[in-house]
């Protein structure tokens, strides 16, 4: 099974700001099945990245991901105030498919 | 417009049965995969596992296997989770999602609220 891990756990930035997120895999995640969801209080997850690097459909351009084989990032160029949510990463390469645990990204 | 609504909130006692419900529309229910997702008060998500309902073909996370038992019926275009015996450690809110290419989701039901509790 693959755990992925997300780093950091919070990250506090301001409005107009960069954001790196990482999320690293205990094995390789085959043809760089990963996505990357947002998710906000009291709302479903919603998608944002698949297959590593491509956009979902209505996703800002502000959004970009990265990364292949263990190392995985979702970058958000500058930060919008509806940017402010809770990250998740998700592999999808191998079974059991498995989420990473999360980085809340909060208003410094 | 593809759509996944979800059966309401539910408040049962430890011991008890429960199956909840994820009904598609506004696409080929029987040849997309759809997937369960936990996530308890507070936590992140958490892989429960997938059926294909064109064949009932059901994949679970060892997390869950034999704790919960996912179903399908194609012909009411309705996806379930249902547990035989509620422990108060099964309250989550319980995602149902549909697959797109090898298994990402894009489409995400409301969410269904269980409550375990004595």
């Amino acid at each position: 099974e693959i755990v992925l891990t997300q780093s950091p756990g919070t990250l506090s930035l301001s409005p107009g700001e960069r954001a790196t997120l990482s999320c690293r895999a205990s094995q390789s995640v085959s043809s760089s099945n990963l996505a990357w969801y947002q998710q906000k209080p009291g709302q479903a997850p919603r998608l944002l990245i698949y297959g590593a690097s491509n956009r979902a459909t209505g996703i800002p351009d502000r959004f970009s991901g990265s990364g292949s084989g263990t190392d995985f990032t979702l970058t958000i160029s500058r930060l919008e105030p509806e940017d402010f949510a809770v990250y998740y990463c998700q592999q999808y390469g191998s079974s059991p498919r498995s989420f990473g645990q999360g980085t809340k990204l909060e208003i410094k | 417009e593809v759509q996944l609504v979800q059966s309401g909130a539910e408040v049962k006692k430890p011991g008890e049965s429960l199956k909840i419900s994820c009904k598609g529309s506004g696409y080929s229910f029987t040849t997309y995969w759809i997937g369960w997702v936990r996530q308890m008060p507070g936590k992140g998500l958490e892989w429960m596992g997938i059926i294909y309902p064109g064949d009932s073909d059901t994949r679970y996370s060892p997390s869950f296997q034999g704790q919960v038992t996912i179903s399908a019926d194609k012909s009411i275009s309705t996806a379930y989770l249902q547990w035989s015996s509620l422990r108060a450690s099964d309250t989550a809110m319980y995602y149902c999602a549909r697959h797109a290419g090898s298994g990402y989701y894009p489409y995400w039901g409301q969410g269904s609220l269980v409550t375990v509790s004595s």
